[in-house]
């Protein structure tokens, strides 16, 4: 069965440095998304991204966020300069019209910002 | 703005209790919803989806409803088990089709 995935697993980083955090969405879905949660808090979407362009973004999706699709298959969130406040797990999804929009998540990659 | 509530937000039962976990909603111009099951620190397992035209959808102990109108959904867990300890969330697309996820109710089932 086709599923997302997602890695690393588990990142630390320094405070101040760049972050890529990479998704694999299944193959044939056209819509892709990012979402983050913080320890303890709910999930929170970040932003979407269809024929190679942003959808819509939400307001933690500030200028130290970007996205792209470099290659036909990966999708990748960059963080340029992390913050303490960026820790929290990061799941990617994917979907498409047909599947009547239901998205399929990723396993996550925990963000840990020392 | 879509507002989406999950009650209880804790529960904790007794192994064999059949229990229903509720999600509420305010604008009832939802294409699908789903729930989802999550475990302490890890990711989203998808339990069920409900299409705006289904009223509900089975899979094995679990029933999930949808009423549009009232704005609001269940999820029955029958004969609950230890191994259903865990995190339960609604999310449905708005907007672009983002999801929004509800709070969450954690299930905890005594052996």
């Amino acid at each position: 069965e086709p599923e997302v995935t997602q890695t690393p697993s588990h990142q630390v980083t320094q405070m101040g440095q760049e972050v890529i955090l990479r998704c694999v969405p299944i193959s044939n879905h056209l819509y892709f998304y990012w979402y983050r949660q913080i320890l303890g808090q709910k999930v929170e979407f970040l932003v979407s991204f269809y024929n190679n362009e942003i959808s819509e973004k939400s307001e933690i999706f500030d200028d130290q966020f970007s996205v792209e699709r470099p290659d036909g298959s990966n999708f990748t969130l960059k963080i340029r300069s992390t913050k303490l406040e960026d820790s929290a797990m990061y799941f990617c999804a994917s979907s498409e019209p047909l599947g009547g929009w239901e998205q399929f998540f990723g396993p996550g990659t925990r963000l840990t910002v020392l | 703005k879509q507002e989406v509530t999950q009650i209880p937000a804790a529960l904790s039962v007794p192994e064999g209790e059949n229990l229903v976990l509720n999600c509420s909603f305010t604008d009832s111009a939802i294409y699908n919803l789903q729930w989802f099951r999550q475990d302490p620190g890890k990711g989203l397992t998808s339990l069920l989806l409900i299409q705006s035209s289904q009223r509900e959808q089975t899979s094995g102990r679990l029933n999930a409803s949808l009423d549009k109108s009232s704005g609001r959904s269940t999820l029955y867990i029958a004969a609950s088990q230890p191994g259903d300890s865990a995190t339960y969330l609604c999310a449905f697309p708005s907007g672009t089709y983002k999801y929004i996820f509800g709070t969450g109710t954690r299930l905890k089932v005594l052996a």
